[in-house]
């Protein structure tokens, strides 16, 4: 069974420009998260998708954050400006049968 | 909200020896008790899980116990190697959305 993949695995780009994360969760998973994991913390939800539709995203910051899961599989994050603070591992995770979270690669984030 | 607290932030044994972890947890309605080993620069990795109806669980080396009454639940790993050493994080959960309240992750050294 493939894993959670996703890409890029790193991006850098300044202050202010924009970059979009895609994520492919397990097949048949329909639950997705994106968690944003800054260097020696936990994972932070960011988003909660079921199916097409989002289930959470208040903690998501509304204003330069954005995410999709249109046909209810694949699924984006942007960020648009990006900030100094934003230089984080981005990572989605799906949910299995038994409720447990399988979590892909994830993007390392740096804005200079 | 859910607020879950893990100790120690740092645990460092001998080879061979056993190591402890321990979490507790704010909400009596959390059912769902994760276990995430994160070895530098990787992804979280479930090693095990416990349910509320269960007081523990056990997977070769690896143990989970749980204590509903007292709201916390302990990781156990014995006959430490060096590969077990990584940073280690404990979540809870409830409900159907299944999200995760991560603790603040321990990381384990293992001393040759």
């Amino acid at each position: 069974e493939a894993g959670v993949a996703q890409s890029p695995r790193y991006k850098i780009i300044e202050k202010r420009q924009s970059v979009a994360f895609w994520c492919n969760p397990i097949s048949g998973h329909a639950t997705l998260y994106w968690y944003q994991q800054i260097l020696g913390q936990g994972p932070k939800l960011l988003i909660q998708f079921q199916n097409n539709g989002v289930v959470d995203d208040s903690q998501l910051p509304k204003d330069r954050f954005s995410a999709e899961r249109l046909k209810g599989v694949d699924s984006t994050l942007k960020i648009q400006p990006a900030k100094l603070e934003d230089s984080a591992v981005y990572l989605c995770a799906s949910r299995g049968e038994a409720n447990e979270q399988f979590f892909g690669p994830g993007t390392r984030l740096t804005v200079l | 909200g859910e607020n879950v607290e893990q100790h120690p932030s740092t645990l460092s044994v001998q080879e061979g020896d056993s190591a402890v972890i321990k979490c507790t947890y704010s909400d009596s309605a959390s059912n769902y008790f994760p276990w995430y080993k994160q070895e530098l620069g990787k992804r979280p990795q479930l090693i095990i899980d416990i349910r509320s109806n269960v007081g523990e669980k056990k997977d070769q080396r690896i143990a989970v116990t749980l204590n509903k009454t007292a709201k916390h639940f302990s990781l156990h790993i014995t006959e430490t190697q060096p590969e077990d050493s990584a940073v280690y994080f404990c979540a809870a959960s409830k409900g159907s959305n299944y999200q995760l309240i991560w603790g603040a992750g321990t990381k384990l050294i293992i001393k040759p």
